[in-house]
């Protein structure tokens, strides 16, 4: 089946500790999304990559780093800078438009719940 | 820079009812609209989405919206409500140029369909 995994479903990170949470697809799709998920509000963006080996910082990028090696794979890190990283954090995929059409949706992974103990 | 706005954050409504999830917009240009329904501890999944054409717009589980231009509004109905639909639901637009584009998601409405 075709889809977005995401792991591990639950981490526990300690203070000052980098994490990496993964994030793989075998829908074929150029773009990839990095979202961060709290309470009450809604999805902000982290990262995002259009192509491998590019990417570009979204709204919430400070304290946080990613790779695109290669074009199924988009892991997210978690640095000791991000002063409050307990959250939600969901990966997505959708199609690149070249023409830079938008009329394309994202797809979704499980998400994974990062704890700070 | 477009945006969505979802005044409610959270939506009662008893089973058999019909149902409305408000959604409001602010773009340039062209909308790209997007709901997208979560449900606990899980992912977004793709209900519909507004390019061109109808107003009226049908997706997935029975759900459709309307885009209504001169209100810049999008709001995402479904005639008969069902406990199961009970979820938390996002608006989103997408924003970018030259390929490179993002999806601006609203804060969510908590929909709750009460037997």
């Amino acid at each position: 089946d075709g889809g977005i995994t995401q792991s591990p479903k639950y981490l526990f990170r300690k203070e000052g500790q980098n994490v990496t949470l993964s994030c793989e697809q075998n829908l074929n799709h150029d773009a990839m999304y990095w979202y961060r998920q709290d309470p009450g509000q809604g999805l902000r963006l982290i990262y995002y990559s259009q192509i491998v080996n590019d990417f570009q910082k979204g709204d919430i990028a400070e304290g946080y780093s990613v790779s695109r090696e290669k074009k199924e794979s988009f892991p997210l890190t978690v640095t000791s800078a991000q002063k409050n990283p307990t959250a939600f954090y969901l990966c997505a995929s959708s199609i690149r438009d070249s023409l830079g059409l938008m009329n394309t949706e994202a797809f979704f992974g499980q998400g994974t719940r990062l704890t700070v103990v | 820079a477009q945006s969505v706005a979802q005044p409610e954050d959270q939506v009662n409504v008893a089973e058999g009812n019909p149902l409305t999830v408000k959604c409001t917009y602010s773009v340039s240009g062209n909308p790209y609209l997007f709901w997208y329904v979560q449900y606990p501890n899980r992912g977004l999944q793709f209900l519909l989405k507004y390019i061109t054409g109808d107003n009226l717009v049908k997706g997935s589980y029975g759900f459709e919206a309307e885009f209504n231009k001169s209100q810049t509004s999008f709001h995402l109905k479904k005639p008969s409500a069902l406990v199961s639909d009970s979820a938390l639901y996002f608006c989103a637009v997408r924003e970018g140029a030259g390929g490179y584009n993002k999806l601006i998601f609203g804060a969510g409405t908590r929909l709750a369909v009460h037997p």
